[in-house]
């Protein structure tokens, strides 16, 4: 099993539909999680902290599934401005990459 | 505060030659990280830091040299740069934990 795993998409939604991305990871003693946001030809920028209680910055909600081992990500009433790849990135106690960077999932609102 | 920047933005190489990739940060951050990002690869870590004059091996070191002779900055070595290794090359540093990237290289090699 890899270490972080995402859907790749392509997600195509409508303006003002609601979305979800799923995200898998296979450590368990995984502490840290976060969503990132890259656009097209641009660097990654963090999107949010993925907290153990959930939680919500505007339109984009966060969740974390430890017993299952998954994060998640909510967008509503996505905006054309949304359309980008969103990274799910996970800590990894051992071994020699701090933080490791799923593939991404990318999304493309439609008008 | 420009945060992280990177230079070249773009080069060109030919298999054999060699050349340096500057990243520079002025958050005053521990950690730098430098990354490669291909096509349906993701985000891939070749060498960190963890504090000036240190460095560590990532995912993907071979081929690589880094040095943090300065808090500030952090570099990245081609030696001998062979057509695997044209991608997008991205810097990072870090407080706690949360990355911030420069904008990134782009590196062709013929």
């Amino acid at each position: 099993r890899k270490e972080v795993e995402q859907d790749p998409g392509p997600f195509n939604v409508p303006e003002g539909a609601t979305v979800a991305f799923n995200c898998t990871y296979s450590n368990s003693a995984s502490q840290s999680f976060f969503w990132y946001r890259q656009d097209c030809r641009k660097e990654p920028k963090l999107l949010m902290s993925v907290y153990s209680s959930g939680n919500e910055d505007g339109r984009f909600t966060a969740q974390l599934n430890r017993a299952s081992q998954y994060i998640s990500l909510l967008i509503r009433d996505s905006k054309l401005s949304d359309s980008a790849t969103y990274l799910c990135v996970v800590n990894i106690p051992t071994g020699n990459t701090p933080l490791v960077f799923g593939k991404g999932t990318r999304l493309s609102v439609i008008a | 505060n420009a945060g992280v920047t990177q230079t070249p933005k773009f080069r060109v190489l030919k298999t054999g030659q060699s050349m340096t990739l500057l990243c520079a940060q002025d958050m005053n951050h521990e950690y730098m990280y430098w990354y490669r990002q291909d096509p349906g690869m993701g985000l891939r870590l070749i060498h960190y830091s963890v504090g000036e004059g240190t460095t560590a091996k990532g995912e993907v070191p071979d081929g690589y040299n880094v040095s943090r002779l300065k808090k500030q900055n952090f570099l990245l070595g081609l030696e001998s740069a062979a057509p695997s290794q044209t991608s997008v090359y991205f810097c990072a540093s870090s407080g706690e934990e949360t990355q911030y990237f420069g904008p990134g290289t782009r590196l062709l090699v013929l």
